[in-house]
């Protein structure tokens, strides 16, 4: 099966330090990767779609200067929180689809980074 | 915008019985997909089953099964034989595309406790 892996899996950092989260399809090549913030005993809530080679599209009421999202290739994504503070203290988890019929494809799942800021 | 409800936050089934998850949701398109993930404590999601909105047929996956009412926009989850490795946080969720173009909505989630 299709096989998503994330690093870390869980991360301590200081308030004001920037954390940089990956998400690797690790057997397949994935057009589209996806970014979900999941607080606790909460649902996932979309971020951010991003497309291999563009700038990733933001939902409604994320900010893209704090939450930095690049797909620089078919196989990584990464996320960067820049000067995190506790409020942005939650799980992270991305998914991935693969190339070739988009739209009919599943996502995969990571299992998440734990971010925890000091 | 695409809303999903979850009413019930936690459901209880004793082991071997049969729990139904209830699941709504909002959207003014006529063709989109719909999920059931099921995230235990490991936070690992995990697809149940999932469903074309065009498929007048209820998708089913082992002990799994669906009853999709489009008309009145309901997407019950249906587990028959309840194990004990069923015990997770259960998601509904949307997606206009087949979910690998566009993000998914999710619901809230359902609790499912199994008692043995």
């Amino acid at each position: 099966g299709a096989v998503v892996s994330q690093h870390p899996s869980w991360v301590i950092c200081k308030s004001g330090t920037s954390v940089k989260i990956e998400c690797r399809s690790l057997d397949f090549q994935a057009t589209t990767m996806f970014w979900y913030r999941q607080f606790p005993k909460q649902s996932l809530m979309l971020m951010a779609t991003s497309n291999e080679g563009s700038k990733a599209t933001y939902e409604q009421g994320v900010e893209k200067d704090k939450f930095l999202i690049n797909h620089a290739s078919l196989t990584l994504s990464t996320l960067t929180v820049t000067s995190a503070h506790p409020e942005d203290s939650s799980f992270y988890i991305c998914s991935a689809s693969p190339e070739g019929l988009a739209s009919y494809n599943e996502q995969f799942f990571g299992p998440g980074t734990r971010l925890t800021v000091l | 915008a695409q809303t999903v409800t979850q009413s019930q936050p936690e459901m209880s089934v004793q082991e071997a019985e049969t729990v139904t998850l209830s699941c709504t949701y909002d959207t003014s398109e006529s063709d989109y997909y719909l999920f059931w993930y099921k995230q235990p404590p490991s936070r690992q999601m995990i697809l149940v089953i999932r469903q074309e909105a065009y498929k007048q047929q209820n998708a089913t996956e082992n002990r799994f099964s669906v009853n999709f009412q489009k008309a009145a926009k309901s997407f019950s989850l249906k587990i028959s034989d309840s194990q004990l490795g069923d015990a997770a946080m259960y998601f509904c969720a949307y997606s206009q595309s087949g979910g690998g173009a566009d993000g998914l909505t999710f619901g809230k989630g359902t609790h499912l406790i199994i008692q043995p």
